[in-house]
């Protein structure tokens, strides 16, 4: 099994909501990744998590919170998002082997609008 | 810093011919690796290739194939005989630290 599986595939959320964004994966990868792209952009790292701990935080506003609950799952906690949020989020994942980087497997995205 | 730059904007081809998208990558590391990832207009990102800097082979996967080039920091990728399924945006990027920095991206259109 060689999938990451994002749900839900869109979201249209208002500027008041909490919303949550869930990302799995069953490869055994220990480093999980949440990336943000905006139309015709490449993505943009946000958040790693390596064995389940934030690893990586990019500066991200504190709107955005993610949590890694167990080595399979990883979540995006959305809250008093603003429009220019809306984009589509991507969740990737990759082995940990030492000094090597491997390759990260994506998902297919959340497509997030915010009104 | 790293910084990978994809100079080609959109690339329009008729099935068929062949398409070559470069790349030309910026880092101070002397150990680094290199990734191609294409992403079709559903938006997944596919992995296509990951190249290690002390290996410089270079690699055919089918129609697809890849030459890097340290002295000129390049790492350009070339379909053959293009096919519309081939249409997608193509992303080089370059890891440091579990960062994959990516270039802009090339859009590639293969018409019928």
């Amino acid at each position: 099994d060689t999938e990451v599986t994002q749900t839900p595939k869109h979201l249209v959320m208002g500027m008041t909501n909490k919303k949550s964004l869930k990302c799995e994966q069953h490869m055994g990868h220990r480093a999980m990744y949440w990336y943000k792209q905006k139309a015709k952009k490449p993505p943009e790292l946000m958040f790693v998590y390596s064995y389940e701990k934030l690893s990586i935080n990019e500066s991200v506003p504190s709107r955005f919170s993610p949590e890694c609950p167990n080595s399979s799952l990883l979540n995006l906690h959305l809250h008093a998002l603003q429009p220019e949020d809306s984009a589509l989020y991507l969740c990737a994942s990759s082995r940990t082997s030492g000094n090597t980087y491997n390759e990260q497997f994506f998902g297919p995205g959340t497509r997030l609008t915010v009104l | 810093a790293q910084k990978v730059t994809q100079a080609q904007t959109e690339i329009s081809v008729v099935e068929k011919e062949d398409v070559t998208l470069d790349c030309v990558y910026e880092t101070r590391d002397t150990t680094y690796y290199l990734f191609w990832y294409k992403q079709p207009p559903s938006g997944e990102l596919v992995f296509l290739i990951r190249r290690n800097s002390f290996d410089e082979q270079n690699e055919i996967s089918g129609r697809y194939s890849w030459n890097f080039q340290k002295s000129t920091s390049s790492f350009n990728f070339t379909i053959t005989a293009s096919q519309v399924v081939d249409s997608a945006v193509y992303f080089c990027a370059l890891v440091n630290d579990y960062k994959l920095s990516f270039g802009a991206g090339t859009t590639v259109t293969v018409r019928a």
